[in-house]
């Protein structure tokens, strides 16, 4: 199966500012990635999915790259704001085929945006 | 919809006791998951169902832990007997895989387990 490396630190980024996470997988290339967002006390809320002959998706000031030769997908958030400090995970395809299976997921990355 | 519906919310229990946790899924979903999610290990997936169907099982820890998926709307996930180690957060979740949204999943909002 998979393995996921994302940042574990936590990331602080003043308000304006935008704010990139990191994904970096292990194994196989994944058919898909995907991205949520977890505040304390919720469960993981799905943000964005890129296929693996995207390059790049964007959703209002979300915009996620994906690069399979680095085996890496970044994760943008432009003109941050305090509302969008949660920990956020990114998640794989548990096998290579990226059928119908579960998704295992990164440990995720907790962002602070400070006002 | 309501979303994916988990009871109880918040459960402390004895050692040795046993635990049942309660999930229902989003009406339509054809995929059940259920995962567990520490500190320490991340989220971590237990047990899938499709169409009711345990398809994979791998995740589960120990033979104390089983889960059961009597109808499209109702999913149990017991341990018997319950020790400290297997407090976490648990989390039910579906999807609708015959869609496009490949492998969206939809979370619920988690059962909060300590095992004294």
């Amino acid at each position: 199966s998979q393995k996921i490396e994302q940042n574990s630190e936590a990331l602080n980024i003043q308000e304006g500012k935008t704010a990139t996470l990191t994904c970096n997988y292990t194994n196989y290339s994944p058919a898909y990635l995907q991205w949520y967002r977890q505040d304390p006390g919720r469960g993981p809320v799905f943000l964005l999915l890129i296929r693996e002959n995207e390059k790049e998706k964007r959703k209002e000031r979300l915009k996620v790259t994906f690069d399979t030769t680095l085996k890496q997908s970044l994760f943008h958030i432009t003109a941050s704001q305090p509302a969008d400090s949660a920990t956020y995970l990114c998640a794989l395809p548990m096998y290579s085929g990226g059928g119908a299976d579960g998704l295992t997921f990164g440990k995720g990355t907790h962002l602070i945006i400070q006002p | 919809d309501a979303g994916v519906i988990q009871s109880p919310r918040h459960e402390v229990t004895e050692m040795g006791q046993e635990v049942t946790l309660r999930c229902k899924p989003i009406s339509g979903h054809d995929y059940l998951f259920w995962y567990r999610q520490t500190m320490m290990r991340g989220l971590e997936l237990l047990i899938y169902f499709n169409n009711n169907v345990p398809i994979d099982d791998s995740g589960m820890p120990e033979d104390r832990f089983s889960a059961k998926m009597p109808n499209a709307s109702f999913s149990t996930l017991k341990i018997q007997p319950s020790e400290p180690r297997d407090s976490a957060v648990y989390f039910c979740a579906s999807s609708d895989q015959s869609g496009t949204e490949e492998n969206t999943i939809y979370f619920g909002e988690g059962s909060w387990l300590t095992v004294v």
